[in-house]
């Protein structure tokens, strides 16, 4: 079955590591997203792409970057970590279509910044 | 800028009651409306898609019925389960807007035996 997998689960770092958090999915969708789930904020998307080596930025994206060099991996990179980067991150995926298609996500990583 | 709203919070059920989630969005120019499922320290689960073309979609216990005039989802369990309690949540795709979601910030259902 195809699905979309995410690593690691949890992460433990520091303020001002490098981090990067990994997405790989297997639908072989254009489409892939980058959300956080914040308590009082919900779901907000951070970066998304519609294909290789295409990138853009969504409403929270200081701070973070992606690249996609392949339709099935887009790796969310955290320059230097800061503590209000503490977050549950998703990826999702989805087809692009007449009609818009079904999104389809990760289990998340949880994600904390000491 | 599109706001997506579910009411209530969390709702607390007895086993076997039929129970009603709601969600409103602000702009009607939407691609389509999906319901996911959210379990505590989980991913999120698609449920139901109802394009904007549609009224309505059913899987099993569950029906989504979509009102794009009035801006207005519900999802409807019948015969609850303790097994449904989750967080559910609504999201839409705007029209035009390649597959992004705006979310509202989910109903926390717990279903009591």
């Amino acid at each position: 079955d195809a699905e979309i997998t995410q690593s690691p689960r949890h992460k433990i770092t520091e303020t001002g590591r490098q981090v990067t958090l990994a997405c790989h999915q297997t639908w072989n969708h254009n489409n892939m997203f980058w959300y956080r789930q914040d308590l009082g904020h919900g779901l907000r998307l951070i970066h998304y792409s519609y294909g290789v080596h295409d990138t853009n930025k969504g409403e929270v994206s200081d701070g973070y970057s992606v690249s996609r060099s392949n339709t099935e991996d887009l790796p969310l990179t955290l320059e230097s970590a800061a503590s209000s980067q503490t977050s549950v991150y998703f990826c999702a995926s989805s087809d692009p279509g007449a009609g818009g298609s079904e999104a389809f996500f990760g289990q998340g990583t949880r994600l904390t910044v000491v | 800028k599109q706001e997506v709203t579910q009411i209530p919070a969390a709702l607390s059920v007895p086993e076997g009651e039929n129970l009603v989630l709601n969600c409103s969005f602000t702009d009607s120019a939407i691609y389509n409306l999906q319901w996911f499922r959210q379990d505590p320290g989980k991913g999120l689960t698609s449920l139901l898609l109802i394009q904007s073309s549609q009224r309505e979609q059913t899987s099993g216990r569950l029906n989504a019925s979509l009102d794009k005039s009035s801006g207005r989802s519900t999802l409807y369990i019948a015969a609850s389960q303790p097994g449904d309690s989750a967080t559910y949540l609504c999201a839409v795709e705007i029209y035009n807007q390649g597959g992004k979601l705006i979310f509202g910030q989910g109903t926390e259902l717990s279903v009591k035996p």
